[in-house]
């Protein structure tokens, strides 16, 4: 079964720490791999898409980076603000037997204290 | 308008009612799909629509019945619900294989 895990579950850390949010998958064909953010209660707002053919990509303090190698992506987040407290999501889109499946992990919930 | 909208944003209904949600996305996509998120639970992939046709139903239930008149357009028509559907329903497009989700703010249903 192809399975996304994303480890820790929850995350806490002070103001200005920078801090990494892992995320591994089961099944090293993956197309691409996208990483996102969803505060309490609302829908689920994009953050970084690597293609597999990608080692990273960066948007302002965020960095992820995908090793299919090893099954594994990572969110660096640089310089942390009380603003980026919310459950980070990765969803792998895994390619098996000629069709694709978006597998989306359980997140991690971030807080960031001032 | 841009992005992805979904209405009504909140819904309650009893067991014997039928109600739909709304989707719709400014976003030129020829994809787009329903989630179901429950809480501890990873989303869950409900319906998917590729240039108005559906191309997957992972196994919902019919009182769950998808609608998708055009591209732009998804309905999630919704008749003799159990309390355990109570969750939030998110709507999202892409482009066909190219890959990137967008999601609506989501439908938080509660059933009675």
């Amino acid at each position: 079964k192809q399975e996304v895990t994303q480890i820790p579950a929850a995350l806490s850390v002070p103001e200005g720490e920078n801090l990494v949010l892992n995320c591994s998958f089961t099944d090293s064909a993956i197309y691409n791999l996208q990483w996102f953010r969803q505060d309490p209660g609302k829908g689920l707002t994009s953050l970084l898409l690597i293609q597999s053919s990608q080692r990273e990509q960066t948007s302002g303090r965020l960095n992820a980076s995908l090793d299919k190698s090893s099954g594994r992506s990572t969110l660096y987040i640089a310089a942390s603000q009380p603003g980026d407290s919310a459950t980070y999501l990765c969803a792998a889109k895994l390619t098996q037997g000629g069709s694709e499946k978006l597998v989306f992990g359980k997140g991690t919930k971030l807080t960031v204290n001032p | 308008e841009t992005g992805v909208t979904q209405t009504p944003r909140h819904l309650v209904m009893g067991m014997t009612n039928k109600k739909s949600l709304k989707c719709e996305q400014h976003l030129g996509h020829n994809a787009m799909y329903w989630y179901k998120q429950s809480a501890k639970k990873p989303l869950e992939l409900m319906f998917v629509y590729n240039f108005k046709e559906q191309t997957e139903n992972n196994s919902v239930p019919s009182r769950f019945s998808p609608e998708c008149p055009n591209s732009s357009h998804l309905f999630l028509h919704l008749h003799t619900l159990q309390p355990e559907d109570s969750a939030l329903y998110l709507c999202a497009s892409s482009q066909v294989r190219a890959g990137e989700l967008f999601f609506g703010e989501g439908s938080r249903l509660t059933v009675l």
